[in-house]
């Protein structure tokens, strides 16, 4: 149980386009999602916390225009990188908190995406 | 400022032998603290937790012990197995939904 994919795993894109990345709890339901950006050797950075029908909450020096969530059910959490730039290029991680089972803290993660902006 | 971190980048263990990786945090309103383990391009997965009112937890070859007072976690793997090579990082959480990460600590098997 506690399965988490994300698609697409990974995507090149020129830059100025959006790309649209999506994050599915396939067997438990998710309120609560998570976006991660992870650098080559680095540790991973909350990105923004994202609740079901609610507006997300972004992490301070995360740029809410640049970065959009949608959570817009149980199941599904949705990050748009909008008008992309070789510097947005990296590897982002969706989690989600299954509420039903265990601790509701524990985050079950995504495989991850793999954005290059040329 | 890190809240959670692990000291050591890396650790070199031999096969069979006990890996025991550490996690110091400095926020005393953690209550709950996680270990996962990573691949390279894969998201982490998750191993063992622990509440902040046990001192240990133990999952097949992995446990987890924690040390309140020294605010200190650390998790042991025996025996360690080929396969347990990757980057492991520990979390934390105080009731804020959050998980606050270490900067990882990437472990090695040797044959």
């Amino acid at each position: 149980g506690a399965v988490v994919s994300q698609h697409p795993s990974w995507v090149i894109c020129k830059s100025g386009t959006s790309v649209k990345i999506e994050c599915r709890s396939l067997d438990f339901q998710a309120t609560t999602m998570f976006w991660y950006r992870q650098f080559p050797k680095q540790s991973l950075m909350l990105m923004a916390t994202s609740n079901e029908g609610s507006k997300a909450t972004y992490e301070q020096g995360v740029e809410k225009d640049k970065f959009l969530i949608n959570h817009a059910s149980l199941t599904l959490s949705t990050l748009t990188v909008t008008s992309a730039h070789p510097e947005d290029s990296s590897f982002y991680i969706c989690s989600a908190r299954d509420g039903g089972q265990g601790h509701t803290d524990t985050q079950y993660f995504g495989p991850g995406t793999r954005l290059t902006v040329l | 400022d890190q809240q959670v971190k692990q000291n050591s980048p890396s650790l070199s263990v031999q096969e069979g032998r006990i890996s025991i990786l550490n996690c110091d945090y400095t926020n005393s309103m953690f209550d709950y603290f996680l270990w996962y383990k990573k691949y390279p391009a894969e998201g982490p997965t998750f191993l063992i937790s622990i509440s902040s009112i046990k001192d240990k937890n133990e999952d097949g070859r992995f446990t987890v012990f924690l040390n309140k007072s020294a605010k200190h976690l650390s998790l042991h793997i025996v025996p360690s197995q080929p396969g347990d090579s990757a980057v492991y990082f520990c979390a934390a959480s105080g009731g804020a939904q959050k998980l606050v990460f270490g900067q990882g600590t990437r472990l090695t098997i040797n044959p």
